[in-house]
């Protein structure tokens, strides 16, 4: 299996910061990459794939970098509705793995 | 645009079997563009993906739940289902339908709202 590990675990910020999330993965998965966003109580939603596609829908200020085995989810000019959980997820293997979550808190 | 909606007792009891049914609005599970997934949370394991279904009946199944797993497909009613036998408590989790596109890269978009199970006598 193909392991994701998000850190920090948890963020702290303020609406109009930058914030930065990182995955990493145990092999290389070049750009197999995607990233969603979870409100308490909702499913998950994509956000980016392929590791810096954004998906319909989703505002610019997200935005994804990375290849290989380090990625990476920005954030700019946070906005309320953003605190939420963030989770990497490899879709290179079959079996589909996801990180541990990122939970952004507000200040 | 597509829905997906699961449904299913919430609560099963130890040993039993767990079954859940996903049904898509909006869109045909015939589609040959898609993979019909199934992807469940608990606080101690995260997010875990357990298989999915393709139209024509193909599976593919997370190796630690294939041995009591069965991901079947209804066309006619546009649902799948899973069932997931001789339950513990490590099963208990939000169980989640997805739909995960073929066709460039792979991403489960979008999701149900997902349903509560609880594994308890």
């Amino acid at each position: 299996d193909i392991q994701m590990t998000q850190s920090p675990s948890s963020l702290s910020a303020s609406v109009g910061d930058r914030v930065t999330i990182t995955c990493r993965a145990s092999h290389s998965i070049t750009i197999y990459l995607n990233w969603y966003q979870q409100k308490p109580g909702k499913a998950p939603q994509l956000l980016i794939y392929a590791t810096s596609s954004l998906q319909t829908g989703v505002p610019s200020r997200f935005s994804g970098s990375g290849s290989g085995t380090d990625f990476t989810l920005t954030i700019s000019d946070l906005q309320p509705e953003d605190f939420a959980t963030y989770y990497c997820q490899q879709t290179y293997s079959m079996f589909r793995t996801f990180g541990q979550g990122t939970k952004l808190e507000i200040k | 645009q597509v829905q997906l909606q699961e449904s299913g007792p919430g609560l099963v009891k130890p040993s039993q079997t767990l079954s859940l049914t996903c049904t898509v609005s909006g869109g045909s599970i015939s589609s040959g563009d898609y993979y019909w997934s199934w992807i469940r949370q608990s606080p101690g394991k995260g997010l875990e993906w357990i298989g999915y279904i393709y139209f024509t009946g193909s599976t593919y199944y997370n190796a630690s739940l294939k041995s009591r797993l069965t991901i079947s497909l209804d066309t006619s009613k546009n649902q799948f289902s899973l069932k997931l036998s001789s339950v513990t408590a490590a099963d208990a989790a939000v169980y989640y339908c997805a739909r995960e596109a073929t066709t460039g890269f792979l991403r489960f978009d979008p999701w149900g709202q997902g349903t509560l199970v609880a594994v308890s006598s």
